[in-house]
């Protein structure tokens, strides 16, 4: 079946613009998470979701970053006042339920702030 | 919170030779360590996880030991093929969802 897949690829984008980055987790997949990695480190958690709400968000930098899940599947990084020390890859992964089960990534956003 | 370490940060290998990769973690509440390999461009795939109660566990060429004493553990790829070549990243959890990742170890393996 499909994969986590997350749009758009890329994203080029100036200081101070809003930027909103979509995942589509695998279907049936109840737990969501949102990681960010710079260039030559590894995923940094920034939130989990279970179903619709933000399980913990404790890895969110700070409050221009926000993420939702409405419908308790597609979830929505959103960005505001973009900054340069941003730009970073975006990776999403879902997994069936909390509890140790093998989280599946998504191909990632490049995020570019110039 | 989880502070993982991860060596080393290159590695080079003559194909058919062994690759070891290690961790430490500073929580000892953590109780899930997978393993995440990445190639260029692509995404992270977990290759193999061990669980706290389980000292070691292995999967036709690749096999992770856990020391909970000690607080490391360690990848262990055999008879190494070019394909093996990627980026390498070890995790630890204490609550099965927030992974905290090493800094990555990028094999490359020689034919």
């Amino acid at each position: 079946g499909a994969g986590v897949s997350q749009t758009p690829s890329n994203k080029v984008t100036e200081k101070g613009k809003y930027v909103e980055l979509r995942c589509d987790p695998i279907s049936g997949h109840t737990a969501l998470y949102w990681y960010r990695q710079s260039l030559g480190q590894g995923p940094e958690f920034l939130i989990y979701f279970q179903g619709t709400g933000a399980a913990d968000d404790s890895g969110l930098p700070n409050d221009r970053f926000f993420a939702v899940r409405p419908e308790g599947s597609v979830s929505t990084l959103k960005i505001q006042r973009t900054e340069r020390g941003d730009s970073a890859v975006y990776l999403c992964a879902s997994s069936t339920q909390q509890g140790g089960n093998e989280q599946f990534f998504g191909p990632g956003t490049r995020l570019t702030v110039l | 919170g989880e502070n993982v370490e991860q060596h080393p940060s290159t590695l080079s290998v003559q194909e058919g030779d062994s690759a070891v990769i290690k961790c430490t973690y500073s929580d000892s509440a953590s109780n899930y360590f997978p393993w995440y390999k990445q190639e260029l461009g692509k995404r992270p795939q977990l290759i193999i996880d061990i669980r706290s109660n389980v000292g070691e566990k292995k999967d036709q060429r690749i096999a992770v030991t856990l020391n909970k004493t000690a607080k490391h553990f360690s990848l262990h790829i055999t008879e190494t093929q070019p394909e093996d070549s990627a980026v390498y990243f070890c995790a630890a959890s204490i609550n099965d969802y927030k992974l905290s990742f090493g800094a990555g170890t990028t094999v490359t393996v020689r034919a």
